[in-house]
Order: C-alpha cells, then structure tokens, then sequence
C-alpha cells in the first residue's frame, strides 16, 4: 500500500511570497493532518481534515490555510513569508477507526527554505 | 507553555541493554499518548501507544508505561538494538473517541544504541 505522498520535498522561498505544499495520503484514509517542525519549537499541530472540512486548528496564524478535496488530497498554503516559517512540513494521514485516536502514517515532509 | 515534555534531549545505551525514554506531561485532560520514531529523512513513524484507563502497554521488545498521577510516561525498549537509534517522540491527545489527530508532540529524544 502506497504512504502518505508530500510535494514538493524541498523549496525555497524569499519573504513575502507564498507557497501551496501538497500530500497524498494512504488510499481510504479521509483524515489529513499537518504538523509544522522546527528545531526549536519541535512537532506543531497546524490543522485537520476529514471529508473536506476543516475539524480541529492548531494556534497558527491566518496566513497558515488549507483545503482538503474530494479525493481526500490536501494542500496547506502559507502567505506572506516569513523567515520564521522555515521548516519541515509533515502530512499525516489517518483512517480514524475509533478506539481512540487514530495512528498517524506520516509522509517524509516538505523542507521549506523562506529566505 | 509546554503540556509534553521530554527532558532529555539524547540518550546513549549499549546493544542489548535496556533504553528507557521519559516523559511528562501538565494537562489532565489528555487521555490517550502514542510514542512516535523518527529516522533521518524519514516522517515519524507510530511505535505505540496507551489510553489513560490503562497504566501498561507493550508490544514485542517495546513497552509504554503511565503513571497517571505523575502525570509520566516512559518507553521501555528491551534489548535495545543499533536500529533502534532515532528521535522519539511522545505525543498526548485529550479527544477521546474523536479524531484525536491533533496531537501535542514532545521535543523529542535522540536514542544511540552502541553495538
């Protein structure tokens, strides 16, 4: 079974401009989620989807969005960047069965550069 | 304010021996904790995990333990092997039987097992 896919692998960036980071996840997952990694601040929660909608934010600014479409594929977009948004970008994927919550398979992440 | 932490940031054991991670926590309110490995270039990978009505959990060489009223959980890998060498992280969720994707991650804990 293929994992979770995440596009681009590595980009850079100068401040100001925006970026739209892509993830696949594992077929029959409906849940995506997205973690923000820093060396500093570690694994950040920045949203979740299941079906579309938007169900649970992290504390991150407006400028951090995303979408989820019908296909369970996810885009996260950052606007106006900044030097602090510079960092490895995760994509979880889950197939939430209940019990608890779910195991996360996560993608290998997006290495944005914002210079 | 950290509600995860992992206060040792490195840990150094010998093949076979025992490596033992810990981990606190501030929120009562979580109620499920997964511990998380991550190789080099790699997504973090789920490893195991264990609800608050339970104080053990094990699975092969890898055993989680909580101790509710510490508000502590710790991994127990035994014997530890030169594979085992990774980041861990521990992660708590309080959304019960919801989703439960949004996960607070600790810093995580860098394991080096020495053949």
């Amino acid at each position: 079974k293929a994992g979770v896919t995440q596009t681009p692998r590595y980009l850079i960036k100068t401040r100001g401009q925006q970026v739209t980071l892509s993830c696949s996840p594992i077929s029959g997952h409906r849940s995506v989620s997205w973690y923000q990694q820093t060396p500093g601040q570690g694994l950040q929660f920045l949203f979740e989807y299941f079906s579309e909608t938007q169900r649970n934010k992290g504390n991150f600014p407006g400028r951090f969005s995303g979408r989820q479409f019908s296909n369970s594929r996810s885009e996260m977009n950052v606007s106006t960047l900044e030097l602090g948004d510079s960092a490895l970008y995760l994509c979880a994927s889950s197939s939430l069965r209940g019990g608890g919550p779910g195991e996360l398979f996560f993608g290998e992440g997006s290495r944005l550069t914002v210079l | 304010d950290q509600q995860v932490k992992q206060n040792s940031p490195s840990l150094s054991v010998q093949e076979g021996r025992i490596s033992i991670l810990n981990c606190d926590y501030t929120n009562s309110m979580f109620d499920y904790f997964l511990w998380y490995k991550k190789y080099p270039a790699e997504g973090p990978t789920f490893l195991i995990s264990i609800s608050s009505i339970k104080d053990k959990n094990e699975d092969g060489r890898f055993t989680v333990f909580l101790n509710k009223s510490a508000k502590h959980l710790s991994l127990h890998i035994v014997p530890s092997q030169p594979g085992d060498s990774a980041v861990y992280f521990c992660a708590a969720s309080s959304d019960g039987n919801q989703a439960g994707t949004a996960l607070i991650f600790g810093k995580g804990t860098t394991l080096s097992v020495s053949s």
